[in-house]
C-alpha cells in the first residue's frame, strides 16, 4: 500500500508570495492534519479535516488555510509569506476510530523562504 | 510552560546500551500517547502508541506512561546505529474537538555508537 504522499518535495519562495503544499493520504482515510515543524522544535498542529469539513485549527494566522477534496486529498495555503514561514510542512493521514485517531506522517515538504 | 517537555539532547550511547527517552506533560486531559521516530530530513515514524497508563512492548522498544506523575517513557533495547535519530513524545486529549490534535515535544536526538 502507499503511504502518504506530499509534493512537492522542496520549495524556495521569497517573502511576499503564495504556495500552495498537497498531500494524500492513505488509501480508506477521510482524514489529514497538517503540522509545521521548524528546525530543532517538534511539529506543530495547524489544521485537521475530516471528511471534507475542518474539524481542528492550531494557533496560526489566517494566512494559513487549508481544503480537502473529495478524493480526501488535501492543500495546505499559505500567503503573503514571511521568512519565519521557512519550516517543514508536515501532513499526517489518520485513521479515525471514535474520539481518537492514529496519525501517519508524510516526508514533508521543505519550505525556504528568502 | 511548554504543554510538553522534552530534554532536546543529544543523547550519546555505545551499541547494544539500553536507552531511556523522556517526557513530561503539564495537561491532566491527555490520554492518548505516543513515540515517533524521525530521521534528518524525514517525517516522523509511528514507533508506539499507548492509551491511559501502564506499559507496552514492542520488540526492543517499551513505552511507559505514568499519568499519575505526568510522565511518560520509552526504552529501548539493544541499541544499534540504526537507532540513530531524533525521537519525538506526542499527545491528545479525547473527544471529537481534540481529534487529529497532537501535542509534541521537542524531541530528543540520540546517537547510537558502534
Amino acid at each position: 500500500d502507499a503511504g502518504v504522499t506530499q509534493s512537492p518535495t522542496h520549495l524556495i519562495k521569497t517573502r511576499g508570495q503564495h504556495v500552495t503544499l498537497r498531500c494524500s493520504p492513505i488509501s480508506g482515510h477521510k482524514s489529514v492534519s497538517w503540522y509545521q515543524q521548524v528546525l530543532g522544535q517538534g511539529p506543530q498542529f495547524i489544521f485537521q479535516y475530516y471528511e471534507k469539513e475542518e474539524r481542528g485549527r492550531g494557533n496560526f494566522p489566517d494566512r494559513f488555510s487549508a481544503r480537502q477534496f473529495p478524493n480526501y486529498s488535501s492543500e495546505l495555503n499559505v500567503n503573503a509569506l514571511l521568512l519565519g514561514d521557512s519550516a517543514l510542512y508536515l501532513c499526517a493521514s489518520n485513521l479515525v476510530r471514535g474520539l481518537t485517531d492514529t496519525q501517519y506522517f508524510g516526508p514533508g515538504t521543505r519550505l525556504t523562504v528568502l | 510552560q511548554k504543554e510538553v517537555e522534552q530534554d532536546p539532547g543529544p543523547l550519546s550511547v555505545p551499541e547494544g546500551a539500553i536507552v531511556s527517552l523522556n517526557c513530561t506533560y503539564s495537561n491532566s486531559a491527555f490520554q492518548y500517547f505516543m513515540w515517533y521516530r524521525q530521521y534528518s530530513r524525514k517525517g516522523p515514524e509511528l514507533l508506539m502508541y499507548t492509551y491511559s497508563s501502564g506499559n507496552k512492548e514492542d520488540g526492543r522498544f517499551t513505552a511507559q506512561v505514568d499519568k499519575s506523575s505526568k510522565y511518560i517513557s520509552l526504552f529501548i533495547r539493544d541499541s544499534q546505529p540504526s537507532d540513530s535519530a531524533t525521537y519525538l513524545c506526542a499527545m491528545s486529549a479525547s473527544g471529537s474537538s481534540n481529534t487529529g490534535k497532537l501535542i509534541f515535544g521537542q524531541g530528543t536526538t540520540l546517537q547510537v555508537k558502534p
